[in-house]
């Protein structure tokens, strides 16, 4: 699987839109992009993920360069309840539709929402 | 709807000790995996299960631990004798077996072992 590059940590004022940026420039053809993200004490949360398009639902929205070599997850009206850890992730897709594999978090970007 | 449940939250004991995590996927999940999370490794892959038969234990640190999954609704994670090193948050998730479909976490049971 890819790796990817974020940074360290970000802040953002309340009801502003979050950008979180994410470098995944060894993404290969079958590598989807995945967002999760982890407020404290508490498991991961699954937020969205793309292979191609951007997507949208109602968590956040997803944009994907036309190289797929990096993503953006958007927040649109970021809240208080938005400060946690975000991980973008890649992983293969396999051929045949079978077993789900490994997802491997990094370090993710702490995104700080400040009143 | 119900998420993926794992039980106990919280769990202190002694080293030696014989410990067991449990979880409950969400329902008509086939694929279920356990995590663990430390300060200085993050989060990792220990086992998942597609169908109640494991796929894949390459991260299962040693034998002292197990994990079985005896029906599609339940699943363990045995440490046995534990070890203060054990000490972590082990987190298990659930998706469904088909391509690409996200997995969905519990929020896991904080491990210590004195």
């Amino acid at each position: 699987d890819a790796k990817t590059t974020q940074p360290p940590s970000m802040d953002c004022a309340e009801g502003r839109a979050a950008n979180l940026p994410c470098n995944h420039s060894t993404i290969s053809g079958n590598e989807y992009v995945y967002w999760y993200r982890q407020i404290h004490s508490q498991g991961p949360q699954y937020i969205i993920h793309g292979l191609k398009n951007n997507e949208t639902n109602e968590m956040a929205s997803l944009i994907i360069t036309e190289d797929r070599k990096s993503s953006t997850l958007i927040l649109p009206h970021a809240t208080l309840r938005d400060t946690a850890v975000y991980y973008c992730i890649v992983r293969v897709s396999s051929s045949y539709g079978g077993s789900q594999g490994n997802l491997i978090f990094g370090k993710g970007t702490k995104l700080s929402v400040k009143p | 709807d119900a998420g993926v449940i794992q039980s106990p939250r919280h769990e202190v004991t002694e080293m030696g000790q014989e410990v067991t995590l449990r979880c409950k996927p969400i329902s008509g999940h086939n694929s279920l995996f356990w995590y663990r999370q430390t300060m200085m490794r993050g989060l990792e892959l220990l086992i998942y299960f597609n169908n109640n038969v494991p796929i894949d234990d390459s991260g299962m640190p040693e034998d002292r631990f197990s994990a079985k999954m005896p029906n599609a609704s339940f699943s363990t994670l045995k440490i046995q004798p534990s070890e203060p090193r054990d000490s972590a948050v082990y987190f298990c998730a659930s998706s469904f077996y088909r391509d690409n479909q996200p997995q969905h976490f519990g929020d896991g049971t904080r491990l210590s072992i004195l």
